[in-house]
C-alpha cells in the first residue's frame, strides 16, 4: 500500500463550488505539506503542518483553507473554486531527525480542473 | 527569499550520450539541496539530499553535486527508463522546500 495516498485523484468543478481534497499518510510523520503545481512554474507551497495544532500559510495561500484532522489526515479545501486554481495538487510528509532536515514524500497527486 | 532556477527547461539525448542538468540557488545559509524525479501522472520521487559544498552522491547512473551557488545532475550513459522531469529545491526554513521548475529530461533509443 502506498504510503501517502490522496483523494480524488481527478476532480473536475465548476466555477464557485466548494471542494476538499484529501491526504493520508501511513509513514507516521508530523510533519504535512500541500503543494500545487502549473507548467513552467514548478512546485509551490501551499499550507504546511509540522503538527495537529501547527498550521501554517505557505506562499500561495489565498483562496485555500485546510484542517489537520489528526497526525495522518491534512485536506485542503477551496472555498469557491476558480478557473485559475486548475493545477494538480501535491500532499506531502515529512520527519524530523535531530535537526536534520530529511525528504519529503510525495503522494500520487490530484488533477483539478475548475470550468 | 530563496531562489532556484534550473537549466535547461528541456534536454532531449540520445541513448548513452552523457549530459548534465544545473540547478542554481540563491539562499542565505543553505541548509540541504534536494533532487527529485518526476514521472508523469506521479509524485515526485526523492532521489538526493546535499547539504554542503563539495559533496557527492551516486545512485546508478545518476551523480549529484554541489557548489556554493549551484547543484549539476550529472547522468551518465543514460537509457530510456531515465526519461522524467528532474526537480531541484532547496531548504528554507524549517522543512519548507523552494522548488525550481523542473528540467523534462527526454531520452531517446
Amino acid at each position: 500500500d502506498a504510503d501517502v495516498t490522496q483523494t480524488p485523484r481527478n476532480r473536475i468543478t465548476k466555477t464557485g463550488k466548494r471542494i476538499m481534497l484529501e491526504c493520508s499518510q501511513t509513514k507516521g510523520h508530523d510533519r504535512m505539506y500541500w503543494y500545487r503545481q502549473d507548467p513552467g512554474l514548478g512546485l509551490r507551497l501551499i499550507y504546511y503542518s509540522f503538527d495537529v495544532k501547527d498550521i501554517n500559510k505557505g506562499e500561495i495561500s489565498d483562496g485555500y483553507s485546510v484542517s489537520r484532522q489528526a497526525q495522518a489526515k491534512f485536506s485542503l479545501s477551496l472555498e469557491s473554486a476558480i478557473p485559475n486554481q486548475t493545477a494538480l495538487y501535491f500532499c506531502a510528509t515529512s520527519d524530523w531527525a535531530s535537526g536534520t532536515p530529511t525528504k519529503q514524500y510525495f503522494g500520487p497527486g490530484t488533477r483539478l480542473t475548475v470550468t | 527569499e530563496d531562489q532556484v532556477t534550473q537549466s535547461p527547461e528541456a534536454l532531449r539525448l540520445q541513448e548513452g550520450e552523457s549530459s548534465s542538468l544545473n540547478c542554481s540557488y540563491t539562499v542565505s545559509g543553505l541548509r540541504g539541496l534536494f533532487w527529485y524525479r518526476q514521472d508523469p501522472g506521479k509524485g515526485p520521487e526523492f532521489l538526493f539530499t546535499l547539504y554542503s559544498a563539495g559533496e557527492e552522491k551516486e545512485k546508478e547512473r545518476l551523480k549529484a553535486t554541489l557548489t556554493k551557488k549551484e547543484s549539476f545532475l550529472h547522468i551518465t550513459a543514460p537509457k530510456p527508463e531515465d526519461s522524467a522531469t528532474y526537480l531541484c529545491a532547496t531548504l528554507q526554513g524549517a522543512q519548507k522546500l523552494v522548488f525550481g521548475q523542473g528540467t523534462r529530461l527526454t531520452i531517446n533509443p
